[in-house]
């Protein structure tokens, strides 16, 4: 059974600097790994997809990796911003079509 | 092109009452799926629907719940007799085909008085 798990659980940064957060997944047979970003009361909005092929993903400041064999992703956001704070979500995708979701790291960038 | 919309947003339901929440997928998407967030906690899948077939439903719960994509209109997530356990964010996605990234839609917040 595919488990997620994301750390840390909650994350407080002053504003500009660069920052990591870590996904780690139980099963490597995954197809494919998508990062999300959820502010509060609002659904979830997708940030970067990786195929099980691909090392890593870029989109403006954000830069995700994947390293299948380890089990493990990170997310790298560069000179971070207030408006980057909200819950930043890791799923993968196996065999099946469902995603598995680990519970999320709550970022804080302080002005 | 619109998104995957969810409606209604926000749904006050009495314990025993009927609950029904609509997804549309985004255009072109023939993959629907279900997803639960209840306080707290993560994320949990529901169901994975194609145009008027449940393909996977192992994460929905046995009694009360069911889904429904037919071959025209929104999919449906219909809860009956709703209880206080149920209050929770229910969110519809969709993707293109397997291989895509899902489309979140905005959610029903779903509270059972």
């Amino acid at each position: 059974k595919q488990e997620v798990t994301q750390i840390p659980a909650a994350l407080s940064v002053p504003e500009g600097e660069n920052l990591v957060l870590n996904c780690s997944f139980t099963d490597s047979a995954i197809y494919n790994l998508q990062w999300f970003r959820q502010d509060p009361g609002k659904g979830l909005t997708s940030l970067l997809l990786i195929q099980s092929s691909q090392r890593e993903q870029t989109s403006g400041r954000l830069n995700a990796s994947l390293d299948k064999s380890s089990g493990r992703s990170t997310l790298y956001i560069a000179a971070s911003q207030p408006g980057d704070s909200a819950t930043y979500l890791c799923a993968v995708r196996g065999g099946s079509e469902k995603l598995v979701f680990g519970k999320g790291t709550k970022l804080t960038v302080n002005p | 092109n619109a998104g995957v919309m969810q409606n209604p947003r926000h749904l006050v339901r009495r314990r025993g009452q009927e609950a029904r929440l609509r997804c549309s997928p985004m255009k072109g998407h023939s993959h629907v799926y279900w997803y639960r967030q209840l306080p707290e906690e993560g994320l949990k899948f529901m169901v994975y629907l194609q145009k008027e077939n449940i393909i996977d439903e192992s994460g929905m719960p046995k009694e009360r719940f069911s889904a429904e994509f037919p071959k025209e209109g929104p999919s449906i997530l219909r809860i009956q007799q709703v209880v206080r356990g149920d209050s929770a964010a229910y969110f519809c996605a969709s993707s293109p085909d397997r291989e895509d990234g899902y489309t979140f839609g905005s959610g029903t917040r779903l509270t059972v008085v």
